[in-house]
Formats: structure tokens, sequence, C-alpha cells
């Protein structure tokens, strides 16, 4: 009854390699979310999807790109993965935006060689 | 800019002592709270947010808008509490857009 799916779970990729991964949610919120998580470092949210309507924070890399075809899936694509994207990948969703709960998905672990 | 301070990295406490994980906070409008929790080897998840003024698993956390502080607190820890506690501050930016920022989190060790 997993309601926030995030595949692969661990996904190994090279330098420059592009690489995407994958989100999906069986909630029909609204609002799905890409974090970035490095050891020991708060989630860092790298953009939010509104339906439709993508939102880009100010400070995410051009190298990190999402799509989202439908309600239930989202796709973050990291476009020249370099030794510094080596994190952990947490996806969210939640029915409104921001003050809303999140509810997150068990996250894939990115490693760069 | 909106920042959320999580000072200790780890707080260990022996089963039955109380537990008061630290969140500061620097907002300037009226900030909605959370905190999340992640149990080993399970996702991050909502433990409780301050709008509901709930009480979850014996926790509770009480807004000082003085202290700009959002503190968790349970009475007697229970070593099924050990997990990784985040602090989250949903607010608007300076842009306009609502944003939300999460403590780099606390670990909770409880002693047997």
């Amino acid at each position: 009854d997993a309601m926030v799916i995030q595949n692969p779970r661990y996904q190994v990729t090279q330098f420059g390699k592009p690489v995407t991964l994958s989100c999906s949610q069986t909630l029909n919120h609204n609002v799905m979310y890409w974090y970035q998580q490095k050891s020991s470092q708060a989630p860092k949210l790298l953009f939010h999807y509104y339906d439709k309507d993508f939102n880009n924070e100010a400070d995410t890399p051009d190298n990190f790109q999402s799509r989202r075809p439908n309600t239930s899936f989202c796709f973050l694509d990291i476009r020249s993965p370099g030794l510094g994207d080596a994190a952990m990948y947490l996806c969210a969703t939640s029915r409104e935006e921001y003050s809303d709960t999140q509810y997150f998905g068990p996250g894939t672990r990115l490693t760069v060689l | 800019a909106q920042r959320v301070t999580q000072p200790e990295k780890l707080l260990s406490v022996f089963k039955g002592a109380p537990v008061e994980l630290k969140c500061n906070y620097s907002y300037s409008g009226s900030p909605e709270l959370f905190w999340y929790v992640q149990y080993s080897r399970q996702r991050l998840q909502l433990l409780l947010r301050h709008i509901s003024r709930e009480s979850i698993k014996g926790f509770t956390a009480d807004l000082n808008k003085g202290e700009t502080s959002f503190h968790l607190k349970k009475p007697f820890a229970q070593e099924e509490d050990s997990a990784m506690y985040y602090c989250a501050l949903s607010g608007v930016n300076s842009g306009g857009y609502q944003k939300v920022t999460f403590g780099t989190g606390t670990k909770l060790q409880v002693i047997p």
C-alpha cells in the first residue's frame, strides 16, 4: 500500500552519463516535489510541480530537470551528473502547496563513479 | 530569508528520561512549522504540525514566537523513539513564493 514510490532505490551512474530517477504516487495529490539530501545535511528542495505548473528553486543547477507527464508520475533528469551530485534524492507529494503535509517516498541513492 | 536551526546533531537519553529536541527558526512572518521523523530503514514522515496542536506518540511541540522556537518534547523517552528528527518551516520567500525549509536534523538515541 505504498503511497509514494521511487525507482530505483539505488542508482549508479558514470560521471557525465545522463540518469533519470522516477517517482509515482497513488494519493492523487496536486503537488510533487524533488529534494536532494547529502550526508548529514537537510533535504534541499530542487523544484516542484503544482499539477502541470513547474516551479524551480532559484539555486537549482540547470543540470537538473524534471518532467511530470501525468498526475501520478514525476521524473528527475540529471543531464550530466558530476561527483557532487551523489546524494539521496527524495520525492514527496502534498495535496496543496507547502503548508500541507508532505508524504515522502523512500528515496533513491545516487552514486556517481 | 527563512532558516531552521537544529543545534544538536545527536541527542542521547536514557529510556524513561524526558526528551527535548531543539528547533529555532528565522522568519519574519507567521510560520507554519512541522516535525518530521525518519525511523531506521523507513521513509521520512510527518510527526506533528503546530497548527493541529496534536500530541503524537506522546510528543508535543509548542510554537514560541518570542523565542522563535518550536522545540519537540516528550516526558518519557521510549526505545522506539530512536530516530532522526527534522524540523521544517513553511513560509513565503522574498519572491512571494511559499517554500519549505528543513533543518539538518537531530538523531535521537534512546539508551535502554
